[in-house]
């Protein structure tokens, strides 16, 4: 099963563009790349997803490089409401399309 | 985007009783229904998986006697925590998702925070 690794937690403060890394390392050739926000006390929410080179929607743009064994998630200009968890799955392609969540990233807007 | 809705959003019941909860899809068949469950500043874990029409597959270490879960129709899947105890307190999310290919959107509901006491 592919596994993801992100950091723990970010800071960054509004207006900032942010980053969040996302590795996975033992990711299969038809799995896809999903990333979700989840606010306290809600369920997530999808954000963007892809398989390779860069996608990018009305919210944020996804990074994969050729290899696909990580990928950045993009939040152009922060902010205070963009305060979630963030969450990067690897899609389980060949066992039914659970999603596996990891520990996710704490990202804090600052004012 | 499709909605997914459950219900109750929070339900406090007494310790040794049952309680259920309901997960809808409202615009959309829901092939596959997850059922997850979070602690408080943990991630989502993943109790099962459902198909419509099927029994659940439950995850490693979850008992399936204890989280009874039935998706009769392709908008509806249902989790019943029979007999629950105070450490069955929890934030129990859906998902739902029309097939079971990964890029397929999955929508999940808004949770229900269940207290045991």
């Amino acid at each position: 099963l592919a596994k993801t690794t992100q950091p723990i937690s970010m800071d960054s403060y509004e207006g900032q563009e942010v980053n969040i890394t996302c590795s996975h390392n033992n990711i299969a050739t038809n799995d896809y790349i999903t990333w979700y926000q989840q606010f306290p006390s809600q369920g997530p929410r999808f954000i963007i997803q892809g398989y390779k080179t860069k996608v990018t929607n009305e919210v944020a743009s996804l990074f994969i490089p050729a290899d696909r064994k990580s990928s950045t998630l993009s939040l152009p200009r922060v902010s205070l409401s963009d305060t979630a968890v963030y969450y990067c799955l690897v899609g389980e392609g060949n066992q039914g399309g659970k999603l596996i969540f990891g520990q996710g990233t704490e990202l804090s807007v600052k004012p | 985007g499709a909605v997914v809705s459950q219900h109750p959003s929070w339900v406090i019941c007494k310790s040794g009783t049952s309680v259920k909860i309901e997960c809808r899809s409202l615009d959309f068949q829901a092939t596959t229904m997850f059922w997850y469950r979070q602690f408080p500043k943990q991630s989502l874990m993943l109790m099962a998986t459902s198909n419509e029409g099927s029994k659940a597959t439950y995850e490693q270490g979850v008992e399936k006697d204890k989280f009874l879960i039935n998706h009769a129709s392709l908008t509806l899947s249902t989790l019943t925590v029979t007999s629950a105890h105070p450490e069955d307190s929890s934030f129990y999310i859906c998902s739902a998702r029309s097939g079971t290919d990964m890029n397929t959107e999955a929508f999940f509901g808004q949770g229900t925070r269940l207290t045991v006491v």
